[in-house]
C-alpha cells in the first residue's frame, strides 16, 4: 500500500528554468511533509518541510506547496542549477509520529 | 561534530551468513531509526529505537531481523541467514526527537 506516491520517475530541466516535483499522498492522518535530496552513495539530506497548517513554505530557491484537499504537494526549484541533479524523495509523517513514509523518488537532471 | 556514522559502507555476504550493520548516531541524539531501500524504491521504515529500548518495530520482517541500541556503543541491525532478497541499502538516521539526520548507508549484497 503506497501511501506516498511520486508518479514521475525522472525529470529533465534546463539550467535556469523551474523544476517542479510532485507528490501525492493517500493517508489523511499525515500532517507533516518533508523533501529530501539524495546523491548516489550518500544518505538523504533534508531539504525543506511543511506542516499541514500551512500551504506554502519557502527557503531560498526552494518552495514547497501543499494542497490538503487534493492530498498533493509539490517542490519548486527556481532557478535550477546543475548541482541540483539528484534523487528527490517526498516523505510524510503522522501527528505525534516519528517514522517517515517515503515516496519512490524522482530523479532530477538539470542540463547546462 | 561528526554526522551519523554507518559501517561498513559495503558488505558482501553469502546466502545463509549473518550480516551486522552498525550505526553511531550524532552526539547528543538518543533516537535511532533504520530504513531499507530496495532497488527502484523509496526508503521503507524498519525500526525505531531509543537507548536500550525498541519503540516501534512495525517495519521489521518477523524473522531473521533484529535491532538493538545498547547503553554504550552503536546501534546494530542484525540479519541472520541472509537471502538474496535482503540485498539493499540500509540507512540509519538519528534525532533528538525531531528532525532526522541520515547516515551514508550500508549497501548489503548477498551472493
Amino acid at each position: 500500500d503506497q501511501q506516498v506516491k511520486q508518479n514521475s520517475p525522472s525529470l529533465s530541466v534546463q539550467e535556469g528554468r523551474i523544476s517542479i516535483l510532485n507528490c501525492d499522498y493517500t493517508n489523511s492522518m499525515f500532517d507533516y511533509f518533508l523533501w529530501y535530496k539524495k546523491y548516489p552513495a550518500e544518505g538523504p539530506t533534508f531539504l525543506i518541510s511543511i506542516s499541514s497548517i500551512k500551504d506554502k513554505n519557502e527557503d531560498g530557491r526552494f518552495t514547497v506547496f501543499l494542497n490538503k484537499s487534493a492530498k498533493h504537494l509539490s517542490l519548486h526549484i527556481v532557478p535550477s542549477q546543475p548541482g541540483d541533479s539528484a534523487v528527490y524523495f517526498c516523505a510524510a509523517r503522522k501527528e505525534y509520529g516519528n517514522k517517515l513514509v517515503f515516496g519512490a523518488g524522482t530523479i532530477l537532471r538539470v542540463k547546462s | 561534530n561528526a554526522g551519523v556514522m554507518q559501517n561498513p559502507r559495503h558488505l558482501v555476504r553469502r546466502r545463509g551468513q549473518e550480516a551486522r550493520l552498525r550505526c553511531s548516531p550524532m552526539k547528543g541524539h538518543s533516537h535511532v531509526y533504520w530504513y531499507r531501500q530496495l532497488p527502484e524504491e523509496g526508503l521503507k521504515f524498519m525500526v525505531y529505537l531509543q537507548k536500550e529500548n525498541i519503540i516501534d518495530e512495525s517495519g521489521m520482517p518477523k524473522e531473521r531481523f533484529s535491532a538493538e541500541f545498547p547503553k554504550e556503543g552503536p546501534s546494530i541491525l542484525r540479519i541472520q541467514q541472509v537471502v538474496r532478497g535482503d540485498s539493499a541499502a540500509y540507512f540509519c538516521a538519528s534525532s533528538r526527537g525531531d528532525g532526522y539526520t541520515f547516515g551514508s548507508g550500508t549497501r548489503l549484497t548477498v551472493v
